[in-house]
Order: C-alpha cells, then structure tokens, then sequence
C-alpha cells in the first residue's frame, strides 16, 4: 500500500459542485501540503499544514478551504467547483526532522469540471 | 518576483548522459532539489544541494553554485526507464518551496 493515499483517484465533475479530494498517510509525518499541477507549469501550493491545529494557505488559495481532521488526514474541498481548477492535485508529507526538507507525494488526483 | 527556469523539453540517446540546467531567483535560499516524475505518476525525490559542489548519486549527479543561482542535474548512462520529467525547485527563506515548470526528457534507442 502507498504511504500516501489520495481518494478519488480520477473526478469529473460539473460547474458549481462541491467537490472533496482526501488524503491520508501512514508516514507518520506533522506536515501535510496540497498541490496542483497544470501542464507548462510548476507545482503550485493550495495549502499546507504543520500540525492538526495548523492551516496555511499558500500561492493559490482562492477557492480552496482544507480540513487536517488528524495528523495523518488532510482534506481539500473545493466549494463551487469551477472550469479553471481542472488539474492535477498531489497531496504531499514532509518530515520536520529531515533537514533536506524531501516531499513524499500521493499518486494523484485528476480532476476534471465540466 | 521569483522564478526558476529549466528547459522544456530534451532528447538524449540511451547510453548517453544529459545535462538538465535549473537558474533560480528566489527570496533567500535554503536549498535546491531535484525531482523525477514519471508521466501519470507522482514526483519522486532525486536530490537536495544546499552547499557549492557536485553530489553523486549513482548514475544521477546534482551540482550547484549559489553566486549563479544555478543547477544542473546530471544523468549518465541513461536507459529508457529515464524518460521522465525532472522538476528542479528551490526553497527560499521562508521554507517554501518554489518549482520550476519542469524538463521532459525523451531517451532514444
């Protein structure tokens, strides 16, 4: 089983709709982050966690809202789901320990809206 | 503003080495990493450079140089299975990450 798991893999979805991507790791890592990936660009941060009573939001927030239910569970709702936010979405861990700072990705969440 | 910029696309023979470049300009520096993520897949961890020099790893090399703001990954002896893409990205003074838009590496028989 994968260390970090993402739940749905593949959405399509319609215009307005609530949508929720999940993530869950058995890593047992406090930071937890939330990316998207657009094809031509680099990987954007959506939001990020340090710990359960921790949320940051990051470059691209808007439209976004997370929920860190517990130390290994983030969750990324997207309220009224618009075309634009058609992407790729990682979910990703990171050890604060480590001093390289590494992140260990999930498989993906494609999601398409309609 | 900050920026990192690596070339789009590459083509390399199997057997062969490539270079990929990676210039940065970030709010301070906390180290650079490299990435490799195959298509459909998640990014995997390559290598991190904080100091001046070259880092071996296997047939994978990472070099930085901090007065340029530059990197380069390094493969030797490539193989098909190294046809990926290679995210380079920097983290700046706040411990963020910063990713550039990625290199496609295309390895030819």
């Amino acid at each position: 089983d994968a260390d970090v798991t993402q739940t749905p893999r593949n959405r399509i979805t319609k215009t307005g709709k609530r949508i929720m991507l999940e993530c869950s790791q058995t890593k047992g890592h406090d930071r937890m982050y939330w990316y998207r990936q657009d094809p031509g660009l680099g990987l954007r941060l959506i939001y990020y966690s340090f710990d359960v009573k921790d949320i940051n939001k990051g470059e691209i927030s808007d439209g976004y809202s997370v929920s860190r239910q517990a130390q290994a569970k983030f969750s990324l709702s997207l309220e009224s789901a618009i075309p634009n936010q058609t992407a790729l979405y990682f979910c990703a861990t990171s050890d604060q320990g480590a001093h390289t700072g590494e992140l260990f990705f999930g498989e993906g969440s494609r999601l398409t809206v309609l | 503003g900050q920026n990192i910029d690596q070339p789009t696309e590459m083509t390399a023979t199997e057997g062969a080495i490539v270079q990929i470049n990676c210039t940065y300009q970030t709010s301070g520096f906390n180290g650079l990493f490299w990435y490799q993520q195959h298509a459909g897949e998640a990014p995997t961890f390559l290598s991190y450079n904080v100091l001046d020099g070259l880092e071996e790893k296997g047939r994978f090399s990472s070099f930085l140089s901090r007065s340029k703001g530059y990197s380069y990954l390094l493969l030797k002896e490539l193989q098909m299975k190294d046809s990926a893409s290679y995210l380079c990205a920097c983290m700046d003074s706040n411990y963020q990450l910063i990713w550039g838009a990625g290199t496609k590496l295309i390895i030819k028989p």
